[in-house]
């Protein structure tokens, strides 16, 4: 079983529209959680972290956590052209200060 | 969000020589920097953890004395790939570890080919 997993995609979304992204992980001690955006050829960029239960919101971007279900999600709402890229979820692993990653899931928003 | 600098952003270098690579926190101090590895269309692999002060910890099957890591001060860690050769030809980025919060922000990345 891998530690991070993402839906795979591609996912493909028109514009203005809400995006959705789930991230499920396997290390029930895990207590950090982030979401990376990494545009193509570049390096991955935090949008958002969580640590608690429930939703956290911050602009068009809306992060769940659900630690019973090790359940992560994100959700872009209006999304636009900008937001194609490929969004990486991260898990802070419980016995370390490293980060498991997800395999990404690309997303492109049709204008 | 907290500022890393990391490079140089393209380095193209011949086969056996040797390149070096620097990742700097500009507006914190980072005890704790990582280096990885990305191919293209694959996820970031973690190649090492970098502790001020201390020897780096490596991941499996990551050969400590080709990739030779150097944490000085608390805002500078430095990979050097040593006699690089054409598979060593990758994306590296370096990360750095900020506070109780164990967010890490990542550098722009270091695109290396070796001819």
């Amino acid at each position: 079983q891998k530690e991070v997993e993402q839906n795979s995609g591609p996912l493909s979304v028109p514009e203005g529209a809400i995006a959705s992204l789930n991230c499920t992980y396997s290390d029930r001690g895990s207590q950090s959680f982030f979401w990376y955006r990494q545009y193509s050829g570049k390096s991955p960029e935090l949008i958002m972290s969580i640590y608690s239960n429930g939703d956290k919101e911050d602009g068009r971007f809306t992060a769940q956590l659900n630690k019973a279900s090790q359940y992560v999600s994100l959700l872009i709402r209006d999304s636009q052209p900008s937001d194609s890229a490929t969004y990486l979820c991260a898990v802070k692993r419980s016995n370390d200060y490293k980060l498991s990653f997800g395999a990404g899931t690309t997303v492109t928003v049709r204008a | 969000g907290a500022v890393v600098s990391q490079h140089p952003s393209r380095v193209i270098c011949k086969s056996g020589t040797s390149v070096k690579i620097e990742c700097r926190s500009l507006d914190f101090q980072a005890t704790t920097m990582f280096w990885y590895r990305q191919f293209p269309k694959q996820s970031l692999m973690l190649m090492a953890t970098s502790n001020e002060g201390s020897k780096a910890t490596y991941e499996q099957g990551v050969e400590k004395d080709k990739f030779l890591i150097n944490h000085a001060s608390l805002t500078l860690s430095t990979l050097t790939v040593t006699s690089a050769h054409p598979e060593d030809s990758s994306f590296y980025i370096c990360s750095a570890r900020q506070g109780v919060k164990n967010i890490q922000y990542f550098g722009a990345g270091t695109r290396l080919s070796v001819l």
